[in-house]
């Protein structure tokens, strides 16, 4: 089962420019994480967030966490031709299904 | 330390066939998981192994079934395959149960035709 969605499904911009990543879930959770998986290959974990933080950075992304509107973004500053993937919210639940990962967001940045 | 391998890359077989896929994890890790990545369903938690023992299994029907050796290497076996089947079979690992952080495989392409 889907928990999270995230918006929009595909976003293309220029590089240099910033791109922003939504996500929106339905129950509580523990934690949650962001993945890149570039074209059908392995994901790669980018950044987790617990729910009782309300903003995380890494390098060139930040991530907030909006547990009463049950939504969080992901912020790619400076964006690269190498950032272009799909970029995926996973919730931990804390329940049997493990992470519960959305649909994802095809980024595509151009040179 | 090498990342997690999955074998084969690629794979085709066809209806009614069963089909056995492989995981290494990192070296230290102990747990594995199992995740089934389709366009239309998108990426799904099938099982996940710590010690041998399976502790959690996503909603998949008894078709889907997987093992972990003592050395933590894992397998995941599907029979009787359907065409609904084909995917990106996903493994990833962790040094304990926790979803802090997972380590993802190449994955394996699994084509039913």
């Amino acid at each position: 089962s889907q928990q999270g969605e995230e918006d929009p499904q595909a976003l293309s911009i220029q590089e240099g420019e910033n791109a922003t990543m939504n996500c929106s879930y339905k129950t509580s959770i523990n934690n949650l994480q962001w993945y890149r998986q570039n074209s059908g290959r392995g994901l790669v974990h980018l950044i987790l967030i617990r729910s009782n933080e309300r903003e995380k950075h890494s390098g060139r992304l930040r991530v907030t966490l909006d547990t009463s509107k049950k939504s969080s973004s992901l912020l790619i500053t400076a964006s690269r031709a190498a950032d272009t993937a799909s970029y995926f919210c996973a919730t931990d639940r804390g329940g049997s299904e493990k992470l519960v990962f959305g649909k994802g967001t095809k980024l595509t940045v151009n040179p | 330390k090498a990342g997690v391998t999955q074998t084969p890359r690629y794979l085709i077989k066809t209806r009614g066939q069963q089909v056995t896929l492989s995981c290494s994890p990192i070296s230290g890790h102990r747990s594995v998981s199992w995740y089934q990545q389709t366009p239309g369903q998108g990426l799904q938690f099938l099982f996940e192994y710590f010690s041998e023992t399976q502790r959690n299994k996503g909603n998949f029907p008894g078709r889907f079934s997987g093992r972990q050796f003592s050395n933590s290497r894992s397998e995941m076996n599907v029979s009787t395959l359907e065409l609904g089947d084909s995917a990106l079979y996903l493994c990833a690992s962790s040094e304990i149960p926790s979803t802090d952080t997972q380590y993802f495989g190449p994955g394996t392409r699994l084509t039913v035709l």
